[in-house]
């Protein structure tokens, strides 16, 4: 049990374009789902934290009419981003919390921008 | 007061010794703290979590110390395999604070030789 899903895998797209992610929990239900990016040989960055039916509360310094996210169900989250550009190109994580603390991570979306 | 201080960066182990890695954090408000293990061009997943109430978690190969008075945890594997070669990262939480964020390690790139 536990499955996090993230689609696309992989994605280029073309600078000044945007692109869509999806996580999805695919065998339980998650009130709370999570952004993160990470860079290569880096940990994981939080980006925002997105709650099912309400506004997605981002951490400091991220941009949040770049990366737009929307929780609309129990298993579905989104991210997308905006108008991208070269620097936007990085590996991006969602994860699913799953009762008071475990979270359970998806297998990540390889953005490159062109 | 929000780090958590993983070590070491990286780690060389021989086939069928034990592996080692440490963390220690400060905010005493932590209570939660899962290692998870990743590899490359994947999602982390989760390997193990420990709750400040016991001393340790044992689960197959994979053991979690926690020492609450030092606040210190650490994890071992025993017995590792090349198979576990990949990096891991230690994490720390607080139950319901600022939605349960994880606060990542900067992780640990073990190497298990043959």
């Amino acid at each position: 049990g536990a499955v996090v899903s993230q689609h696309p895998s992989r994605v280029i797209c073309k600078s000044g374009t945007s692109v869509k992610i999806e996580c999805r929990s695919l065998d339980f239900q998650a009130t709370t789902m999570f952004w993160y990016r990470q860079f290569p040989k880096q940990s994981l960055m939080l980006m925002a934290t997105s709650n099912e039916g309400s506004k997605a509360t981002y951490e400091q310094g991220v941009e949040k009419d770049k990366f737009l996210i929307n929780h609309a169900s129990l298993t579905l989250s989104t991210l997308t981003v905006t108008s991208a550009h070269p620097e936007d190109s990085s590996f991006y994580i969602c994860s699913a919390r799953r009762g008071g603390y475990e979270q359970y991570f998806g297998p990540g979306t390889r953005l490159t921008v062109t | 007061q929000q780090q958590v201080k993983q070590s070491p960066q990286s780690l060389i182990v021989q086939k069928g010794g034990i592996s080692i890695i440490n963390c220690a954090y400060e905010n005493t408000a932590f209570d939660y703290f899962p290692w998870y293990q990743q590899f490359p061009g994947k999602g982390p997943a989760l390997l193990i979590a420990i709750r400040p109430d016991v001393s340790e978690k044992k689960e197959g190969r994979f053991t979690i110390s926690f020492n609450k008075s030092a606040k210190q945890f650490s994890l071992h594997i025993m017995d590792s395999q090349p198979g576990d070669s990949a990096t891991y990262f230690c994490a720390a939480s607080i139950y319901g604070g600022s939605q349960g964020n994880l606060i990542f390690g900067k992780g640990t790139k073990l190497s298990v030789k043959p």
